[in-house]
């Protein structure tokens, strides 16, 4: 049963354009995640919010930037994108940081950039 | 630098055949080792872990075993079903509480 929730499912944009991803988590974890998976499956996380807090902030080009409101929700948002963010961007929570044992991942958005 | 390598990158068994997939670390400070599968189009899901306590953890088909020393871990898959037909990912938890992935293996289970 899918407890954390992406949109859009896939997005195709052009070089330079600016978007949006959504992510909620029903579980009540405190912890949220970005990975992006690229062409080679490659799972780097991008970021960790803790309870609305950053706690990590992987070396990624200033024109990514998430966003958290509340710790149920955290989006990711890419200024001017270039064609190497071309990558499935996955969204995880786990109860907490201290003891991030499981994540769960959300269904993944899927970035095409022309 | 890679500090979870995994190999083979891909694995072609038959049906009821053990699959062995190998994973080693380089920090030894990592305190926690999951294993997730990814099936196509899906996402990435947990599939069995392990503490470095232990040196063996079963569930089923699927054992995890662990050798400290040489840095080392391995997920054997017994009586392979096409149904595990997926890419397995090696995981590794440091001090910082980051999980770190190694790139995957891809087993193929032929029927």
């Amino acid at each position: 049963e899918t407890a954390v929730f992406q949109t859009p499912n896939y997005h195709v944009t052009q070089v330079g354009n600016e978007v949006s991803f959504n992510c909620k988590q029903t579980l009540g974890h405190d912890t949220m995640y970005w990975y992006k998976q690229d062409s080679k499956k490659l799972l780097k996380i991008m970021f960790s919010y803790n309870n609305k807090q950053l706690i990590v902030n992987e070396t990624v080009p200033r024109r990514f930037s998430p966003q958290s409101s509340d710790k149920a929700h955290l989006n990711l948002r890419i200024k001017s994108v270039e064609p190497e963010d071309s990558a499935v961007y996955l969204c995880a929570s786990s109860p907490d940081w201290g003891t991030a044992e499981t994540l769960y991942f959300g269904s993944g958005t899927r970035l095409t950039v022309l | 630098q890679q500090q979870v390598r995994q190999s083979p990158q891909s694995l072609t068994v038959w049906e009821g055949e053990t699959a062995i997939l190998n994973c080693s670390y380089e920090d030894s400070t990592f305190d926690y080792f999951p294993w997730y599968w990814q099936f196509p189009r899906e996402s990435p899901a947990l599939l069995i872990a392990i503490r470095p306590v232990s040196n063996k953890k079963e569930d089923g088909r699927f054992t995890i075993f662990f050798n400290k020393r040489e840095k080392k871990l391995s997920l054997h898959i017994t009586d392979s079903q096409p149904g595990d037909s997926a890419t397995y990912f090696c995981a590794a938890r440091g001090n910082t509480g980051k999980l770190i992935f190694g790139l995957g293996t891809t087993l193929q289970v032929q029927p």
